[in-house]
């Protein structure tokens, strides 16, 4: 059965550093892209940044560029999320997604996510 | 980058309609795109990926079609369970982008 479980997210003062990870099992990672997608409360869905399965191939939104840094570690089966100089609008519920193929496509299983709220 | 123009925002149909949601490139994207459903409080799930393929296990009532910019997500028959936000997503690797999304409710 495909696992990700999301962590890292909590209460971050504007300006600070956060580090979202997933875990993911049930499914041979280093075959699939990956992907962090974010939810802000009450409104829709926006791709924050994809990863294919090498890390040959990294896409961000304009909005996050230069932020944040996706990555993964193919040897313990995980995902990550570096995000610095964040905002109140970065404020969401951060969802790891599982590709459908080894590039970046679609977000074809995704985790329960991570709730970043950034506040003073 | 592109942009992805969904319609309508909300919809109220009845059980056993027939309902449709279309989606628009703001460029060529070929067929390179996918629809989603998030039920409230849960995360998204891919239906349709490509245009038109089914993910396994989605019931037949949900389709898709379109190629280039125009694109349309059709329920065939609506059920209650059907209660949901709808998304579109394209993908011109490695970056992706959301519609706006749809929700649908009963009547």
């Amino acid at each position: 059965e495909v696992q990700l479980v999301e962590s890292g997210g909590g209460l971050v003062q504007p300006g600070r550093s956060l580090r979202l990870s997933c875990a993911a099992s049930g499914f041979t990672f280093d075959d699939y892209a990956m992907h962090w997608v974010r939810q802000a409360p009450g409104k829709g869905l926006e791709w924050v940044s994809g990863i294919s399965w090498n890390s040959g191939s990294i896409g961000y939104a304009d909005s996050v560029k230069g932020r944040f840094t996706i990555s993964r570690d193919n040897a313990k089966n995980s995902l990550y999320l570096q995000m610095n100089s964040l905002r109140a609008e970065d404020t969401a519920l951060y969802y790891c997604a599982k590709d459908i193929g080894g590039a970046v496509a679609a977000a074809g299983y995704w985790g329960q996510g991570t709730l970043v709220t950034v506040s003073s | 980058d592109i942009q992805m123009t969904q319609s309508p925002s909300s919809l109220s149909a009845s059980v056993g309609d027939r309902v449709t949601i279309t989606c628009q490139a703001s460029q060529d994207i070929s067929n390179y795109l996918n629809w989603y459903q998030q039920k409230p409080g849960k995360a998204p799930k891919l239906l349709i990926y490509d245009a038109s393929n089914l993910e396994t296990g989605v019931p037949s009532r949900f389709s898709g079609s379109g190629s280039g910019t125009d694109f349309t997500f059709t329920i065939s028959s609506l059920q209650p369970e059907d209660i949901a936000t709808y998304y579109c997503q394209q993908y011109d690797n490695p970056l992706l982008t959301f519609g706006g999304g749809t929700k649908v409710e009963i009547k």
